[in-house]
């Protein structure tokens, strides 16, 4: 099984900050890694595919990037409403696996 | 456009199986992988396993030996039984949809299942 490690666990953010949220995986997965964002009390919402490619109707501040086993989130200037938990997610092996998480909680 | 919604009861006693639907609306359940999701209170992401529409099935090593996953093209829905459930199955329990490149790209709202006598 591939075990995704986020780092870091919280991190409390200014409004217009950049945020960086990074995703290890214990194998190589390629570019196989995709992001999501979940806010307090929904379900999770599909940010990014395949390390970087953006999704239609997500903000362009979101972007990732990243190959083999270290990739990157990154939300550029930082909105009240980015609030919420975000995890990475491989699909290159099953079982399919996720990160524990990223909270970020505006300041 | 294609919306999930699950279903079942939000309250099963341990050692008994804790059964869910899944019901796609506004599009077809073919084509496309469905997968059972679970999160516990406050904790991340477990995935439990998928079908696909024509039957196909894989499941999480962690829970195979529990989990039946079912699928009922006629109305549309799929179906998740886990088996012999502890208090560690409370959880809220999401289903999901994929294509083969296995990205979550729809999801349910999700159901609250808690196990307790």
């Amino acid at each position: 099984e591939i075990v995704l490690t986020q780092s870091p666990d919280f991190q409390s953010v200014t409004p217009k900050e950049k945020v960086t949220i990074t995703c290890r995986a214990s194998q190589s997965i390629g570019s196989s890694l995709h992001w999501y964002q979940q806010k307090p009390d929904q379900s999770p919402k599909l940010l990014i595919k395949y390390a970087s490619q953006s999704i239609s109707g997500v903000p362009s501040r979101f972007s990732g990037s990243g190959s083999g086993t270290d990739f990157t989130l990154t939300i550029n200037s930082l909105e009240a409403e980015d609030a919420a938990a975000y995890y990475c997610h491989q699909s290159s092996n099953l079982p399919l696996t996720f990160g524990g998480g990223t909270k970020v909680e505006i300041k | 456009q294609v919306q999930l919604q699950e279903s079942g009861p939000g309250l099963v006693k341990p050692s008994e199986t804790l059964s869910l639907t899944c019901t796609v609306s506004g599009g077809s359940i073919s084509s496309y992988y469905w997968s059972w999701i679970r999160q516990p209170p406050g904790k991340g992401l477990e995935w439990i396993g998928y079908i696909y529409y024509s039957g196909g099935t894989n499941y999480n090593p962690s829970l195979k030996s529990r989990v039946t996953i079912s699928v009922d093209t006629s109305k549309n829905q799929f179906s998740l039984k886990l088996s012999s459930v502890t208090a560690a199955d409370t959880a809220v329990y999401y289903c999901a949809r994929s294509a083969i490149n296995w990205y979550f790209d729809l999801w349910g709202r999700g159901s609250l299942v808690t196990v307790s006598s």
